[in-house]
């Protein structure tokens, strides 16, 4: 009964990279959201999608952030040419239903990107 | 807008005592879901309690219970009898039923102490 797994643990990339966030949700569940946490802050709502689409990006940034949840394989979150700025704990966390309030959300590990 | 607020970002508690952590949030909508997580240095985020805000009875999980005072947008959690793995950061969250967008409090860090 595997939860939600996120890989890698700890990402280190300089400036200018790329960075690839992999998230597989709890088996069932179809919904996937990304957040990210700054040091020492709570976590910030980025993307949610469903399998092939997605459905809410309001708190993505504009530029370098894409994301993605294909028909098969885990949830990818990449950063293009990334900048300090970036690092950052980045969480996933998947629910069976949409809408999070009756359908908890369940987190992984989480990967801690660090921008050198 | 929703916001959620933890006005302590620090606390600390002797073993076996009782602890509250405060959490206040701003809403205008009346059927809305609030959480604590629980975060240890693992940082694994644990779901802790679930309160729906239409549901007046205060929500417990064994050693945990909160308090939530729908008129204040007040939203508290006491752990009784502390346990060292209780050391965490502890983040009150607000969702509204048909919202992808839960929002976080800052967080408190709590320290058992034995």
């Amino acid at each position: 009964n595997a939860g939600v797994m996120q890989n890698p643990r700890h990402l280190v990339r300089r400036r200018g990279q790329e960075a690839r966030l992999r998230c597989s949700p709890m088996k069932g569940h179809s919904h996937v959201y990304w957040y990210r946490q700054l040091p020492e802050e709570g976590l910030k709502f980025m993307v949610y999608l469903q399998k092939e689409n997605i459905i809410d990006e309001s708190g993505m940034p504009k530029e370098r952030f894409s994301a993605e949840f294909p028909k098969e394989g885990p949830s990818i979150l990449r950063i293009q040419q990334v900048v300090r700025g970036d690092s950052a704990a980045y969480f996933c966390a998947s629910s069976t239903r949409p809408g999070t309030g009756d359908s908890p959300l369940h987190f992984g590990n989480g990967t801690r990107l660090t921008v050198t | 807008a929703q916001t959620v607020t933890q006005s302590q970002p620090e606390m600390s508690v002797q073993e076996a005592e009782t602890v509250t952590l405060s959490c206040t949030y701003d809403t205008s909508e009346s059927n809305y879901y609030l959480f604590w997580y629980k975060q240890p240095p693992s940082r694994q985020m644990i779901l802790v309690i679930r309160q729906e805000a239409y549901k007046q009875q205060n929500a417990t999980e064994n050693r945990f219970s909160v308090n939530f005072q729908k008129a204040a947008k007040s939203f508290s959690l006491k752990i009784s009898d502390s346990q060292l793995g209780d050391t965490a950061m502890y983040f009150c969250a607000y969702a509204y039923y048909n919202n992808n967008d839960m929002r976080f409090g800052a967080g408190t860090r709590l320290t058992v102490k034995p």
